[in-house]
């Protein structure tokens, strides 16, 4: 198993281009996650994703949107990119056992994006 | 809102020596509580968890992590550290809104010096 894929590994845009982030999970998990990661703060929470279908807003939505495409995949796109959202994005992906969460987030290697 | 804070940008200890990685919490209701770790241009492992049961929680790679309620902490512990061990480390509680999603602590950068 390849666990969570994520592409590109790194990315270079100009103020106002869109791009999107692909993430995948072979691991058949309902529930995915996208956060960015900046120095000091930590790893801080855009979107989510509980089950194929459906999205909720995290700490960070805005600049960003989402499509969980179906239940391996949940994308992320940057309709008009900015400087600020200069950072290292994750995906990650978690599942329910037995009635109770398991909560144990696996994590992708990552998207570095610079935004010049 | 929930927290996490890690007091500690970075700790320094000697291999061989035990290593503590401090984390308190602020939570309504009970705490679930996570550490993981992040290597050099990697994603974030997980270590182990809290969620009830013994406050000693022990996990991967010979890691522990003490909880303790009273004093709203749940500190990283390893009895004897090894070079290896060096890496950036983060506390994390779950979200109590039934997302799942965690919040996470800012980091911790272990350095252990050979």
């Amino acid at each position: 198993n390849a666990g969570v894929t994520q592409t590109p590994k790194f990315q270079v845009l100009k103020t106002g281009q869109s791009m999107t982030l692909q993430c995948a999970q072979d691991m058949n998990h309902n529930s995915m996650y996208w956060y960015r990661q900046d120095p000091g703060m930590g790893l801080r929470l855009i979107y989510y994703s509980a089950s194929e279908g459906t999205t909720d807003k995290g700490e960070v939505p805005n600049g960003y949107n989402v499509s969980r495409l179906n239940k391996r995949e949940f994308s992320l796109r940057l309709e008009s990119a900015a400087p600020s959202q200069t950072s290292v994005y994750f995906c990650a992906s978690s599942e329910k056992s037995s009635g109770r969460a398991l909560d144990e987030q696996y994590f992708g290697p990552g998207t570095r994006l610079t935004v010049t | 809102a929930q927290s996490v804070a890690q007091p500690e940008d970075q700790v320094n200890v000697a291999e061989g020596n035990p290593l503590t990685v401090k984390c308190t919490y602020s939570v309504s209701g009970n705490p679930y509580l996570f550490w993981y770790v992040q290597y050099p241009n990697r994603g974030l492992q997980f270590l182990l968890k809290y969620i009830t049961g013994d406050n000693l929680v022990k996990g991967s790679y010979g890691f522990e992590a003490e909880f303790n309620k009273s004093q709203t902490s749940f500190h990283l512990k390893k009895p004897s550290a090894l070079v290896s061990d060096s890496a950036l480390y983060f506390c994390a509680v779950r979200d109590l809104a039934g997302r799942r999603a965690l919040t996470f602590g800012s980091g911790t950068r272990l350095q252990v010096q050979p």
